[in-house]
C-alpha cells in the first residue's frame, strides 16, 4: 500500500498548455510538499501545506498553484507551460521532520 | 538558503570509506540524512535532533554540530547498495525542510 503517490508518473505537454499533477497521502501527515528537482539534481522547495493551509510559497511564478481539498492530497496545477518547467517534481509527507516522498512526476514540455 | 555539501561527487571502491559534509549558514533545529538512487525518489535515513548528537544506519552514521551548523555522513566498509545521490536536509523552528545542494557517490566493485 503506497503511502505517498502521485500521478502521473510521466508528463510530456506542449508549451503553453495547463496540466496538473495529483498527490495522496495516506499515512495520516498534517504536512504534505511540493519540490522541483532539475537537471542537476536540486531538490528546490515550492511549497508546503499544513492540515491544508498554505505555510511556505517559495519563489514560484504564479502560473504554479497547489490546491489543498484535505489533508491527505496537495495537487500541483501549472498554468501556461514553459520549456523551463521540464523537471521531476515530487510531493512529499511529513511527521515532524521525516519526510515519505511520492515516486515523482517527469514533466517534459516541447 | 540552501544547506551547502561537499564534496560535490565521490568515487569509491566496495569496502571504502567516505564522509560527506553538510554546512547551513541558519540555525538549524534538526538535520536529516537522505538518499535518492537514480530514477526513485529520496529515501529517509536518519535525523540527529540535537547537537553532538550521532546516529547510525547500517554501516551509515552521522553526527550533527549545532554550533557549527554543520553535519557529517559517514558510510564505512562501502557497498555497492550505496551508490546513490545523499541529501542532508535541514528544518528551521517552522519545519520547513530544505535539502542541500547533493553529493553523487558511485561505488564500484
Amino acid at each position: 500500500d503506497t503511502a505517498v503517490s502521485q500521478t502521473p508518473k510521466y508528463l510530456v505537454t506542449q508549451m503553453g498548455n495547463d496540466k496538473s499533477i495529483k498527490c495522496e497521502q495516506n499515512l495520516g501527515h498534517d504536512t504534505m510538499y511540493w519540490y522541483k528537482q532539475d537537471s542537476k539534481k536540486f531538490l528546490k522547495i515550492m511549497f508546503s501545506y499544513n492540515n491544508k493551509e498554505l505555510i511556505i510559497n517559495e519563489t514560484v511564478p504564479n502560473r504554479f498553484s497547489p490546491k489543498s481539498p484535505d489533508k491527505a492530497h496537495l495537487n500541483l496545477h501549472i498554468n501556461s507551460l514553459e520549456l523551463g518547467d521540464s523537471a521531476v517534481y515530487f510531493c512529499a509527507s511529513s511527521h515532524g521532520a521525516k519526510a515519505f516522498f511520492g515516486q515523482g512526476t517527469r514533466l517534459t514540455v516541447v | 538558503q540552501q544547506p551547502v555539501q561537499s564534496p560535490q561527487a565521490v568515487i569509491l571502491r566496495e569496502g571504502e570509506d567516505a564522509v560527506i559534509n553538510c554546512s547551513s549558514s541558519k540555525a538549524l533545529y534538526s538535520v536529516h540524512w537522505y538518499r535518492q538512487k537514480h530514477g526513485e525518489a529520496p529515501v529517509f535515513l536518519m535525523i540527529l535532533l540535537k547537537g553532538g548528537e550521532q546516529k547510525g544506519h547500517e554501516k551509515i552514521s552521522a553526527s550533527f554540530n549545532e554550533k557549527k551548523q554543520q553535519s557529517s555522513l559517514y558510510l564505512t566498509a562501502s557497498q555497492l547498495s550505496y551508490s546513490g545521490t545523499y541529501f542532508c536536509g535541514t528544518a528551521d523552528n517552522t519545519d520547513k525542510l530544505i535539502f542541500g545542494t547533493g553529493t553523487r557517490l558511485q561505488v564500484f566493485p
